[in-house]
């Protein structure tokens, strides 16, 4: 149902190395979201996207960076990659639906990350 | 504290059988509650978005309930199937159509034995 897409779906790298997260979706969102999610716990936003050229940072700290150029392009960064940033991350988007309820929001298969 | 708690945190149950998953929420204002399923190192899948105006909705063998009075929502899961195993996460909004802040509860976890 979801055409929004993350790669790697896995990766495993040693402490101190830039990554990159990739994030794609085909459904013409405007709006984009990243999330960290550890095991047992809940969703936490670390960066959204309302458009082209705009993001903010979300509720949980995070120093990853990220960069909206294109509509359906979302990629996340990490410029030094510590032993604390293993989690999973989900990338989402979100539309309308045209119906009462607002917008439904989609997401990818996720990237576990763990960092050496 | 999570302003939206899920109970219980994890279940076992036979298959075929039914099963009735909690959550209860503080967030306010409130405008919809949506539950999601998330397998196992796979992001959530909607099964259900529900407003303030409706007490109940279902997708196939998924039942949700809304009270918003009391702040409470259940998803009955029916004839319980191997494949329902997953997390099962229940997600606030505080806003209508344009998506608000969203809650996050931390799932409930829901194994299915054969």
């Amino acid at each position: 149902e979801a055409d929004i897409y993350q790669t790697p779906r896995y990766l495993v790298i040693g402490t101190g190395k830039k990554i990159t997260l990739e994030c794609s979706q085909t459904m013409g969102h405007d709006k984009m979201y990243w999330y960290q999610q550890d095991p047992g716990m809940e969703l936490h936003l670390i960066h959204y996207s309302y458009g082209v050229n705009s993001t903010e940072k979300g509720d949980l700290s995070s120093e990853s960076t990220v960069s909206r150029i294109r509509t359906e392009h979302f990629p996340l960064t990490l410029e030094s990659a510590r032993p604390s940033h293993t989690s999973q991350y989900l990338c989402a988007s979100s539309g309308q639906t045209g119906r009462v309820g607002g917008e439904k929001l989609f997401f990818g298969s996720g990237t576990q990350l763990s960092v050496l | 504290k999570n302003q939206v708690e899920q109970s219980p945190q994890s279940l076992i149950i036979l298959e075929g059988k039914n099963c009735t998953l909690q959550c209860n929420y503080t967030v306010s204002p409130f405008s919809n509650l949506r539950w999601y399923k998330q397998d196992t190192g796979r992001g959530p899948v909607s099964l259900t978005i529900m407003t303030f105006s409706e007490n109940t909705k279902s997708n196939g063998r998924y039942t949700a309930t809304l009270d918003a009075d009391t702040k409470q929502s259940s998803l009955h899961i029916t004839a319980s199937q191997l494949s329902d195993s997953a997390s099962y996460i229940c997600v606030v909004s505080d806003r209508g159509s344009t998506l608000g802040r969203l809650y996050f509860g931390r799932g409930t976890q829901l194994t299915v034995w054969p």
